[in-house]
C-alpha cells in the first residue's frame, strides 16, 4: 500500500490564482480530511468526508472548497489564492469505526 | 471536544523514560484521549489512545489518572528519534474532528 499520498509536495501561487491540492489513500477507509498548519500552531481542520458524496466544514473552511466523488481521492480547491493561505497542508484518512489516522507527507504552499 | 493543556516543551535524555504531560480537565465521560507526534514537518503519527483504563503498545504507554482529568504518555527508553512535537487530543469516539493543541516539542539529547 501507499498508503496517503498528496500532490504536489510544494506550490508557489500569485495572490487570486486558483489550484487543487490533491489527495488520495489505497486503503479503503471511509473517512479523509484536510488540515493545515501553519507555524508554531498545531494543525487545524479545514473540511472533512466520512464517505463518498458526503463532505463537512471544520474549524476553518472558509477559502477552501472539497469534492469526494470515490472513496480513494479527497482533493482541496483553493478558488481564489490569499497570502494568509500559505500553509502546510495535510491530509489524512482511517477507517470509520477505528480510530487511527494516517497522514499524508504534506503540501507546502506559498502565496504570494 | 474537550480543549487540552500541555506544556510547550520538555527534554529528556537518551535511554530515560520521557513522561509527557497532559491536562483535560473538562472532558467529557464519552471522549478518549489520543497522542499524535509529529517529527519534523512530517505527517502526524498515531500513537496511542485510551479511555478510562491505562494502555500499553509498542511505541509508548498512556497513564490515565482515575478523574480522567490529566494523563501521562511514557515513551520508557527514548531515543534521537523520539524527539518530536507530541499531541494531547480528547475526542468523543463518534466525533469527526481532532484538535490538535500547539503540543509539546521534545528534545531528547544524547
Amino acid at each position: 500500500n501507499a498508503g496517503v499520498t498528496q500532490t504536489p509536495k510544494f506550490q508557489v501561487l500569485k495572490t487570486g490564482q486558483s489550484m487543487t491540492l490533491q489527495c488520495a489513500q489505497d486503503m479503503n477507509h471511509e473517512y479523509m480530511s484536510w488540515y493545515r498548519q501553519d507555524p508554531g500552531m498545531g494543525l487545524r481542520l479545514i473540511h472533512y468526508s466520512v464517505g463518498a458524496g458526503i463532505t463537512d466544514q471544520g474549524e476553518v473552511p472558509n477559502g477552501y472548497n472539497v469534492s469526494r466523488s470515490t472513496t480513494e481521492d479527497f482533493p482541496l480547491r483553493l478558488l481564489s489564492a490569499a497570502p494568509s493561505q500559505t500553509s502546510v497542508y495535510f491530509c489524512a484518512s482511517r477507517f470509520d469505526r477505528e480510530e487511527t489516522q494516517y497522514f499524508g507527507p504534506g503540501t507546502r504552499l506559498l502565496v504570494l | 471536544d474537550a480543549k487540552t493543556t500541555q506544556p510547550p516543551s520538555m527534554d529528556c535524555a537518551e535511554g530515560r523514560a520521557a513522561n509527557l504531560p497532559c491536562n483535560h480537565s473538562t472532558i467529557s465521560g464519552n471522549e478518549y484521549v489520543y497522542w499524535y507526534r509529529q517529527i519534523h514537518s512530517q505527517g502526524p503519527q498515531y500513537i496511542i489512545h485510551g479511555l478510562k483504563n491505562n494502555e500499553t503498545n509498542e511505541m509508548a504507554s498512556l497513564i490515565i489518572t482515575e478523574d480522567r482529568k490529566s494523563s501521562t504518555l511514557i515513551l520508557p527508553h527514548a531515543t534521537l528519534r523520539d524527539t518530536a512535537v507530541y499531541y494531547c487530543i480528547v475526542r468523543a469516539n463518534t466525533g469527526n474532528q481532532f484538535y490538535f493543541g500547539t503540543g509539546t516539542s521534545l528534545t531528547v539529547i544524547p
